[in-house]
């Protein structure tokens, strides 16, 4: 069983409002993502980290931003929500070794209206 | 950037038949090759893995054949049962950085009595 903790699970939210989805993890993983998925379809790495202080934009272009300032620890801001915001967030992390598995969050889903 | 293709996007299968998603990928890569299982709802989770020097791995009703040479791995669920009804990803390690995983655009699979 994963221990990786996102929140709010739903969230819906006006246009141009600022929103912070929480991720948290108790296993010590040094790697964090954040993935993006509508319903449905595949997902589409948008940031990650390496470590404290670290953080990468992903594949998919995205306007949120991200933070690392605690191991366990990777919460993800937009700064003004769009409808096109609208979409699960799914954080994840893993243990930085070769063959270690990667742990997924229950995933946040956001609307913006 | 790696790219993967899987096939089919959706797949119906009568109770105790074989259910078998594939997948391709472009670049060469040399971290594990996981399929993830995902409810509606949930975050995916990792149902089998396989390293890339073993050509197969089976574990209880699901198998993972693997084909370096062809970059291509598919995923066996024998005797399939309502309860796997789910969609399905397959996942490449990114070139060059074995912390990052490139998914695959996902299979909706559904057991029927």
């Amino acid at each position: 069983e994963a221990d990786i903790y996102q929140t709010p699970r739903y969230l819906v939210i006006g246009t141009g409002k600022k929103i912070t989805l929480e991720c948290s993890q108790t296993m010590g993983h040094d790697k964090m993502y954040w993935y993006q998925q509508d319903p449905g379809m595949e997902l589409h790495l948008i940031h990650y980290s390496y470590g404290v202080n670290s953080t990468e934009k992903g594949d998919l272009s995205s306007e949120s931003t991200v933070s690392r300032i605690r191991t366990e620890h990777f919460p993800l801001t937009l700064e003004s929500a769009r409808p096109s915001h609208t979409s699960q967030y799914l954080c994840a992390s893993r243990l930085g070794k070769a063959g270690n598995n990667i742990y997924f969050g229950e995933g946040s889903w956001l609307t913006v209206v | 950037q790696q790219q993967v293709k899987q096939s089919p996007q959706s797949l119906i299968v009568q109770k105790g038949g074989i259910s078998i998603i594939n997948c391709a990928y472009e670049n060469t890569a040399f971290d594990y090759f996981p399929w993830y299982q995902q409810f509606p709802g949930k975050g995916p989770a990792l149902l089998i893995a396989i390293r890339p020097d073993v050509s197969e791995k089976k574990e209880g009703r699901f198998t993972i054949s693997f084909n370096k040479s062809a970059k291509q791995f598919s995923l066996h669920i024998m005797d399939s049962q309502p309860g796997d009804s789910a969609t399905y990803f397959c996942a490449v390690p990114n070139t060059g950085t074995a912390s990052k995983l490139t998914f695959g655009t996902g299979t909706r699979l559904q057991v029927t009595l």
